[in-house]
């Protein structure tokens, strides 16, 4: 099964632009992956799903500045004009949901 | 509009079980795999168990083969996961988790704390 590599922290100052990555490895960079949000205390929510052709389909109420991209075996999220509700926890999915990555946790400054 | 709402977590002993549910409402439930998904104290999210959409086919992490069970009851609308044999590493919250059809989750329930303490 495919291992999901994403860094554990991030950092952005408000009104800025993030890009969180998470990389597929041990031989399945070609699958596709679903990013989701977990706020403190809250349960998760799912942004998008971006396929490795870099096209990306974004759930209900997501709101524009996110974003999605890939290249290789990097499957991207973009956080334009970041505000303070994005501080969160951030996930990347893949393989029928049964691998998830270790999560990116975003503060804004 | 979509809605997974679990219920059944709780404090337990070592050894001792619990059972979950998850019911949903707001898309035909037949045609939609579950899952289970629960995040530890500290952790990051971790898949626990799948069932496809008729109830047939079942997947488990091996961290919980043989002691969690995942189950749906079509007519209920309601997906479970049976907890046996529990340990401390399993305090967690359960999150209830809906695939979107090509197996990715697009809904998430409001999570359940299950608490595994002597």
């Amino acid at each position: 099964q495919p291992v999901v590599t994403q860094p554990s922290s991030a950092s952005a100052a408000l009104g800025s632009s993030v890009t969180l990555t998470c990389t597929l490895t041990g031989g399945h960079s070609d699958y596709n992956v679903a990013w989701h949000q977990q706020q403190p205390g809250k349960a998760p929510r799912y942004l998008m799903k971006v396929e490795r052709s870099g096209n990306y389909n974004k759930g209900g109420g997501v709101p524009d500045r996110f974003s999605g991209s890939s290249s290789g075996a990097d499957r991207s999220l973009t956080i334009s004009n970041v505000q303070f509700e994005d501080e969160a926890d951030y996930y990347c999915e893949t393989w029928n949901s049964q691998v998830f990555g270790g999560g990116t946790r975003l503060t804004v400054l | 509009e979509v809605q997974l709402v679990e219920t059944g977590g709780g404090l337990v002993q070592p050894g001792g079980s619990l059972r979950l549910s998850c019911a949903a409402s707001g898309f035909i439930f037949t045609r939609f795999a579950l899952s289970w998904v629960r995040r530890a104290p500290g952790k990051g999210l971790e898949w626990v168990s799948s069932i496809s959409g008729s109830g047939s086919s079942t997947y488990y992490a091996d961290s919980v083969k043989g002691r969690l069970t995942i189950s749906r009851d079509n007519s209920k609308n309601t997906v479970y996961l049976q907890m046996e044999s529990l340990r401390v590493e399993d305090t967690a919250i359960y999150y209830c988790a809906k695939d979107m059809g090509s197996g990715y989750v697009d809904y998430w329930g409001q999570g359940s704390l299950v608490t595994v303490s002597p």
